[in-house]
């Protein structure tokens, strides 16, 4: 019974690289959910994907961000040229999403270090 | 948008003793209340949640209160032990979507 699946654990890029973060949500599952977490700070809606569509980006920035939840494989964060900013944990959710409550399981987060 | 506060921030209690965070939200839409726990460099992972259609939920020494009318939900761990140090977190989920978090507390149990 695997849980939420994430990889890389930790990525590190220099500035201007692209950062490619993969998320497989629980069996049975078909809704994921992506969040970023800064130091010593909360967790932050960033997109809410079902497979290929995406229901909700508004906690996405504008640039440089996108999110897919392809029919197969896992859903991928994809961060086009990075900046310093943007080091963060990133964890995904996965969710049944068979009722209307939303009871979410979390993977083992992306450590993303931009030097 | 929905807005969840969180408080206290920060909580230090003697070993044995309760432990109570509360957080209001503003989203009247919003229906389904969980509570993560979070050590440091670790998942969050799910320890307890509540729907709208109860006002409290309660799982061994951890229980959960909603009042709907106040807009207010609460977190109370009874007879606290070291392990239970950790960063805890509520957060509000409208009707199937995004969770939208409380800034968390850390919780520090000393024995």
């Amino acid at each position: 019974n695997a849980g939420v699946m994430q990889n890389p654990r930790h990525l590190v890029r220099r500035r201007g690289q692209e950062a490619r973060l993969r998320c497989s949500p629980m069996k049975g599952h078909s809704h994921v959910y992506w969040y970023r977490q800064l130091p010593e700070e909360g967790l932050k809606f960033m997109v809410y994907l079902q497979k290929e569509n995406i229901i909700d980006e508004s906690g996405m920035p504008k640039e440089r961000f996108s999110a897919e939840f392809p029919k197969e494989g896992p859903s991928i964060l994809r961060i086009q040229q990075v900046v310093r900013g943007d080091s963060a944990a990133y964890f995904c959710a996965s969710s049944p999403g068979t009722d209307s409550y939303n009871e979410q399981f979390f993977g083992p987060g992306t450590r993303l270090t931009v030097l | 948008g929905e807005n969840v506060e969180q408080h206290p921030s920060t909580l230090s209690v003697q070993e044995g003793d309760s432990a109570v965070i509360k957080c209001t939200y503003s989203d009247s839409a919003s229906n389904y209340f969980p509570w993560y726990k979070q050590e440091l460099g670790k998942r969050p992972q799910l320890i307890i949640d509540i729907r709208s259609n109860v006002g409290e939920k309660k799982d061994q020494r951890i229980a959960v209160t909603l009042n709907k009318t106040a807009k207010h939900f609460s977190l109370h761990i009874t007879e606290t032990q070291p392990e239970d140090s950790a960063v805890y977190f509520c957060a509000a989920s409208p009707m199937g979507t995004a969770l939208i978090f409380g800034k968390g507390t850390t919780l520090s149990v000393s024995s």
